[in-house]
Formats: structure tokens, C-alpha cells, sequence
């Protein structure tokens, strides 16, 4: 089955504590991303990456890093968590369209929902 | 800067009735997609339609059904006969294409509509 997994489901950690929320996809899609989603925010990017090693900032990228080691891993990083940390994160996966300037259809993983206190 | 609005912030209507959910879009771009998708209780993003900026037919899927039109930068979501299964919040979204340069722009969506089916 084409799927998007994402572990864990549900994480409650505290403040500063190194915590990774993996994601693997297993369609072969080049494109992978992160999203959060906070209430009366809709989901904003987080990062993004086009390929193995080739990986990029959205649009809150700010307290959080990503690998792309392998294709179908694309692993979330959280070195020093934060209160303002807590919210619902999704990976998403896509094949990559028009030479790589535009994504096919995302499709999303089940959601982690993260609190850090 | 691209941008979705969704107007409506919850819906609600009894079971049977006709539903219809806004999206009004901005981009700069010729070719750009159109998504919907649909966020059950159970929290998971499930995809729903994706259209393309040069595909202006309405398409309709069982109960569900889209308009799209450039004119007016609208891409809206109409549920025929609501049952309380297609209560969820339900999001719009944009992708563009980059005219040059590395990289691939994610998803821009929409803050969402909590549609509420009342039996």
C-alpha cells in the first residue's frame, strides 16, 4: 500500500530535550516536506526537499533541521525544543513536475501531534 | 505573494442539505494547481481534487463537485445531499511554479472551513 508513516503519533516532551519525529514514504517521490498545523493558522512549510542531500527552508523554518540521507526518509530534527513548538506536524511526499519546478499531488502522512512543555 | 482565502470559517447544516465551500486564490503564475482536502475528526489530510490552471471544467465525483474559475480566482467545493460523514475541516491549496531558479514551492493553504453535518 502507497503510503506516507510518520513516528511517533504522539510525543510530550519538555523544553530543550532533543527530540527526531522520522517520516518514510514508499513511492519513490523525490519531494518530501513538513508542515505544522496551529489552530487559526491553517498548515505553514517547514522545510522541503527535492532529492537525497538537497534540502531547503519554507516558510517557519526556524528551530528545526531536516536530513535527506536516503530518498524515502526524510526525518524531523528538534535540537531544543520549545513551548512554541507545540502543534501538529505532517510530512508530505510528491513526485516533482515541470523539470522540478512544481510538485504533482502531496500526499500526507498521519500527523504527529507534538507538545513540548 | 500567493495566497488562499477561505471565507468561512465553520458551516453548519443538516444532514441532506446542499453545501457549498469558498476559495478564493491570488498567485502571480500561469500555471498553478489547485488542490482540496479534507481533514476528518480522526486528524489525517485526506486528498480530494487537484486541478490545473489550464483545466477550467468543473468536475464532479459522486456527491462532491468543483468549480473552477480563473475569472474571478475562485476554485470552490460543493457537497450535494450532506451526510454527517463529510463532517471535517476542509482545506484549499495552491502550488505554483517556479519560473526559475532551484527548488519547488510547497503547498499555500487555506485556514480551513469546519464543516458541521447535523443529523
Amino acid at each position: 500500500e502507497a503510503q506516507v508513516t510518520q513516528n511517533p503519533r504522539y510525543l510530550i516532551t519538555v523544553t530543550g530535550k532533543k527530540l527526531t519525529v522520522t517520516c518514510s514514504q514508499n513511492m519513490n517521490h523525490e519531494y518530501m516536506s513538513w508542515y505544522r498545523q496551529d489552530p487559526g493558522l491553517g498548515l505553514r512549510q517547514i522545510y522541503y526537499s527535492m532529492n537525497v542531500e538537497v534540502t531547503d527552508k519554507g516558510d517557519v523554518p526556524e528551530g528545526y533541521k531536516v536530513s535527506r540521507k536516503e530518498k524515502r526518509n526524510f526525518p524531523l530534527i528538534l535540537e531544543s525544543p520549545s513551548p512554541n513548538q507545540t502543534s501538529l506536524y505532517f510530512c508530505a511526499s510528491s513526485l516533482l513536475l515541470t523539470s522540478g519546478r512544481s510538485t504533482d499531488t502531496q500526499y500526507f502522512g498521519p500527523g504527529t501531534r507534538l507538545t513540548v512543555l | 505573494a500567493q495566497k488562499v482565502t477561505q471565507a468561512q470559517t465553520e458551516i453548519s447544516v443538516v444532514e441532506k442539505e446542499d453545501v457549498t465551500l469558498d476559495c478564493v486564490y491570488e498567485t502571480r503564475d500561469t500555471t498553478y494547481y489547485l488542490f482540496w482536502y479534507k481533514q476528518p475528526p480522526s486528524g489525517e489530510l485526506v486528498f480530494l481534487i487537484r486541478r490545473n490552471s489550464f483545466d477550467e471544467q468543473n468536475e464532479i465525483s459522486g456527491r462532491y463537485s468543483w468549480n473552477f474559475q480563473k475569472s474571478t480566482s475562485s476554485f470552490n467545493f460543493t457537497i450535494t445531499a450532506s451526510q454527517v460523514v463529510d463532517s471535517a475541516v476542509y482545506f484549499c491549496a495552491l502550488s505554483e511554479t517556479r519560473a526559475t531558479g532551484g527548488g519547488a514551492d510547497g503547498l499555500t493553504f487555506g485556514k480551513g472551513t469546519h464543516l458541521i453535518i447535523q443529523p
